[in-house]
Parts: structure tokens; C-alpha cells; sequence
């Protein structure tokens, strides 16, 4: 079966610092990837797509990127945070883009200070 | 624009009850619905997805309608438990293109026993 982890579970960080957030699957080759951002009281909202390995779209013009250096990674990133960068992200995958269901991961909770 | 909305925001039941959570999408050119069920402080677990070509789909106590035309779908939990409570999220997908949701703010329902 197929698993989705995501570490830290939670992260405290001060404004301008970088950030890293992984997210891994496993049982599962060449998935589609996806982060998304939850943030208080706007709802949940995808900022980055992969469909392979270097291959990145982004959905939400941000100080944030992403990267897929593996088949199965999917990493976020920021250079300097920003207060506003704080919330819940997820990270999800998918067998295809089409039809498919989404699964998503146990989540990362981000405070920026 | 896709719009998603979900009302009501918040419900409150007693144990036993079968109850109707109602989602509300503004254009109906979408590809499929999905329902998910996010426990405080977690992630998003999968409940149901509807293809644009069904009306239905059912899990055990869960069936999930959908009507393209109208734009609506509902979530029916039948014989309610506590452990059904949880915020239950909508998303659309608009497009088989890019994987992308549309999420609904939710409905938070407590079940009391």
C-alpha cells in the first residue's frame, strides 16, 4: 500500500530564515506530486504541481519554490520567510492527473515569528 | 472562477442521527468531486470520489451524490457516531490538466453522544 510522510510535523521559525519541508511516498512509482497551503480562514489552496522528477509547475506567485530531486521527493522551499508564509502544508499525491484521487499527507505546521 | 461553498460552516448532532452535508460548486464543467475528512490538527483523509459521469458512490455509512447540472452534491452519513466528528471538505477538479482542487472552507459537524 501506499504511504505519504511529511517531517517536521511542525516547525517554528523567525522572519526572514529559510525553510525546507519534505515530503515523501512510498508504494507508489512516478506519482504526481502536489503542494498545497492551508491557511486560517481561506481555505485550502495548491501552490506547486510535478508530474516527474525536475518537472515543477507553480500555481500561486510566492517567495516559495519547489523541488522534485527523486522520484518520490518533493520538497518546499523558501529563502526568507515572511509572516505571512505561516500555516498548515500538505503535501498530496496521485496516480495521474486525469481522474485520479488525491491522498494527501499528515501535514506541517508552520509559525513564522 | 470555480467557486466551492459548503453550508452549513458548523453542525451539531446527536448520535444517531443521519445527516446531509451539502456542497455547492458554481461552474459544472468539472472533472470529478471528492470528499475528505480532516481531524483537528491532521491531515486530509479520502472519503469518496465521484467521477463527472456518476450520481453516486457509497462507503459503508457514507454516500456521496453528485449533480453536475445543479452544481451541488451531498455527503450523507448515516446512523451518526462521535467518531464522525471531523471537518468534512469538498474539491472540485476543473481541469485534467494540471490535478488542481478547488476546496470548499468545510463543514465542521460534532456528533454528541
Amino acid at each position: 500500500s501506499q504511504t505519504i510522510h511529511q517531517w517536521p510535523a511542525t516547525l517554528v521559525q523567525p522572519v526572514g530564515s529559510p525553510l525546507s519541508l519534505e515530503c515523501t511516498v512510498e508504494g507508489t512509482s512516478n506519482p504526481n506530486l502536489y503542494w498545497y497551503r492551508q491557511a486560517a480562514g481561506r481555505g485550502l489552496q495548491l501552490l506547486f504541481y510535478s508530474v516527474g522528477i525536475g518537472q515543477i509547475s507553480s500555481e500561486v506567485p510566492q517567495n516559495l519554490s519547489a523541488s522534485r530531486p527523486q522520484d518520490r521527493q518533493f520538497i518546499l522551499s523558501s529563502k526568507k520567510l515572511l509572516l505571512s508564509d505561516s500555516g498548515f502544508y500538505l503535501c498530496a499525491w496521485s496516480a495521474g492527473h486525469g481522474t485520479y484521487e488525491q491522498y494527501f499527507g499528515p501535514g506541517t505546521r508552520l509559525t513564522v515569528t | 472562477k470555480q467557486e466551492v461553498t459548503q453550508i452549513p460552516a458548523a453542525l451539531s448532532v446527536p448520535e444517531g442521527e443521519n445527516l446531509v452535508l451539502n456542497c455547492s460548486f458554481t461552474d459544472s464543467a468539472i472533472y470529478n468531486l471528492q470528499w475528505f475528512r480532516q481531524d483537528p490538527g491532521k491531515g486530509l483523509t479520502s472519503l469518496l470520489l465521484i467521477q463527472s459521469s456518476q450520481r453516486e458512490q457509497t462507503s459503508g455509512r457514507l454516500n456521496a451524490s453528485l449533480d453536475k447540472s445543479s452544481g451541488r452534491s451531498t455527503l450523507y452519513i448515516a446512523a451518526s457516531q462521535p467518531g464522525d466528528s471531523a471537518t468534512y471538505l469538498c474539491a472540485v477538479k476543473v481541469t485534467p490538466n494540471t490535478g488542481k482542487l478547488i476546496f470548499g472552507q468545510g463543514t465542521t459537524l460534532q456528533v454528541k453522544p
